[in-house]
């Protein structure tokens, strides 16, 4: 599916850096969201944006903070993070934020914390 | 607690063999149930989804799932395996505004 696109597609950063992750959407979606996937864990939600507000924060600690800029463009800022936020990061988005509604998912970002 | 479970963390199929993925879910009302297939280095990809209506539904790649209410259950099948299918399939409900993932079962595929 290329209707998402994420950027970098990996990497690596020490735990005092400050990097972010991008990810923009051609689908014309009014919905975008950030996951985090490790390692047979199931996803995990971080924050979902409808129509460029934070309409959902899942308890995600503070040193990642997310931007929506447009319904386009999302991004995920990172920093000062820890080994254990080491995981494939996924954007996807959907049309509408409904239960039903299919959510498109980027590549990801393979992120390693060192 | 509501909660979307996949018994197999991996199953092995011989090509051209069938396959069965379970997953089971625990909620008080039917939701929208969905099944992803994420293949190495790629994000997920939707399979097929169910809303309401005929309770076997048709996807893509030639996979079908069943929903079955008694046993809270939504299967995943395909009666014949490619190699092209060995991946990690999520099965995914939909409740709340917000999709709720299972852990995931890998499948692997032996010539």
């Amino acid at each position: 599916e290329t209707g998402v696109t994420q950027t970098p597609r990996h990497l690596v950063m020490g735990m005092t850096n400050k990097k972010s992750l991008k990810c923009e959407q051609h689908l014309g979606h009014n919905a975008m969201y950030w996951y985090k996937q490790s390692a047979k864990k199931p996803l995990e939600l971080m924050f979902v944006y409808s129509l460029e507000e934070r309409v959902e924060n899942n308890s995600v600690p503070s040193r990642f903070s997310p931007e929506c800029p447009n319904s386009s463009h999302l991004f995920l800022h990172l920093h000062t993070l820890q080994p254990e936020d080491s995981a494939l990061y996924l954007c996807a988005s959907s049309l509408h934020r409904g239960p039903s509604d299919t959510q498109y998912f980027g590549p990801g970002t393979r992120l390693t914390v060192l | 607690a509501q909660s979307v479970t996949q018994p197999d963390i991996h199953i092995t199929v011989s090509e051209g063999a069938s396959l069965e993925l379970r997953c089971n879910y625990s909620y008080g009302a039917t939701p929208y149930l969905f099944w992803y297939v994420q293949s190495p280095g790629q994000g997920l990809q939707l399979l097929l989804k169910y809303f309401s209506g005929d309770t076997l539904v048709q996807g893509i790649k030639g996979f079908e799932a069943e929903f079955k209410r008694s046993q809270s259950s939504f299967n995943l099948r395909k009666p014949s395996v490619h190699w092209s299918d060995a991946a990690e399939y999520f099965c995914a409900v939909g409740l709340d505004y917000k999709l709720s993932f299972g852990a995931g079962t890998t499948v692997t595929v032996r010539a």
